[in-house]
């Protein structure tokens, strides 16, 4: 079964803190994606990738910076935890004979 | 940048009933999919819509392609509590999807 795997469920940092998630996908997939959803506002996209060491901005990059050194792995990092930066981050992948993203189940994460 | 607005955002209806959630663009767009995502999970994708007019059932589920390409709609027969869920649709190319805010659906026994 294919899989994204997001590396914790749930985390509670402090303002001010640098924070990595962490993304891993066993499909071989050239593209990975970092959103956030909030209520009311849906799926926004921070940041994507379509290869190995390339990176593009999404619509909300600012605060955010990623990180693909392997395909297989993308992380997203906040450069300095913000209260407004408490969400529930998603992960998804996307290959080239897919016809959608496989996302991962999701970090939710609290800035106190 | 294009506009994804899906009616509508709160739904809760009897187990049993049928139902429908719309999904409409401001632009035409060459593909769009829906997505279900259950309470503390990711989004799953449900299906892919590429041509004007088309109609693809996955069980109960039956998601229609407006003719102009602009609106899509997903329609439930007879709704099961598992049919409870956040339902998303995101139109795009390969790579950036945009998602609409969803509706969330909830079905009582």
């Amino acid at each position: 079964d294919v899989k994204v795997t997001q590396s914790s469920r749930y985390l509670v940092k402090r303002t001010g803190e640098k924070v990595f998630l962490e993304c891993v996908q066993d499909m071989d997939h050239e593209n990975m994606f970092w959103y956030r959803q909030d209520p009311g506002l849906g799926l926004r996209l921070i940041y994507f990738s379509y290869d190995v060491k390339m990176k593009e901005k999404g619509d909300i990059p600012e605060g955010y910076s990623v990180s693909r050194e392997k395909k297989e792995r993308f992380s997203l990092i906040l450069e300095s935890a913000s209260t407004n930066q408490t969400s529930m981050y998603l992960c998804a992948s996307w290959g080239q004979n897919n016809y959608g993203y496989t996302f991962g189940s999701g970090t939710r994460l609290t800035v106190v | 940048t294009q506009l994804l607005e899906q009616s509508p955002q709160f739904l809760s209806i009897q187990e049993g009933e049928n139902l429908t959630v719309y999904c409409n663009s401001s632009s035409v767009f060459s593909s769009l999919q829906w997505y279900r995502q259950e309470p503390g999970e990711g989004p799953v994708l449900l299906v892919t819509v590429v041509t004007g007019g088309e109609v693809k059932k996955l069980k109960r589920l039956t998601f229609q392609f407006g003719d102009a390409r602009k609106d899509s709609s997903l329609h439930i027969t007879a709704a099961q509590p598992g049919d409870t869920g956040l339902y998303l649709c995101a139109l795009g190319g390969n790579e950036k999807l945009t998602f609409g805010t969803g509706t969330r659906l909830t079905i009582i026994p």
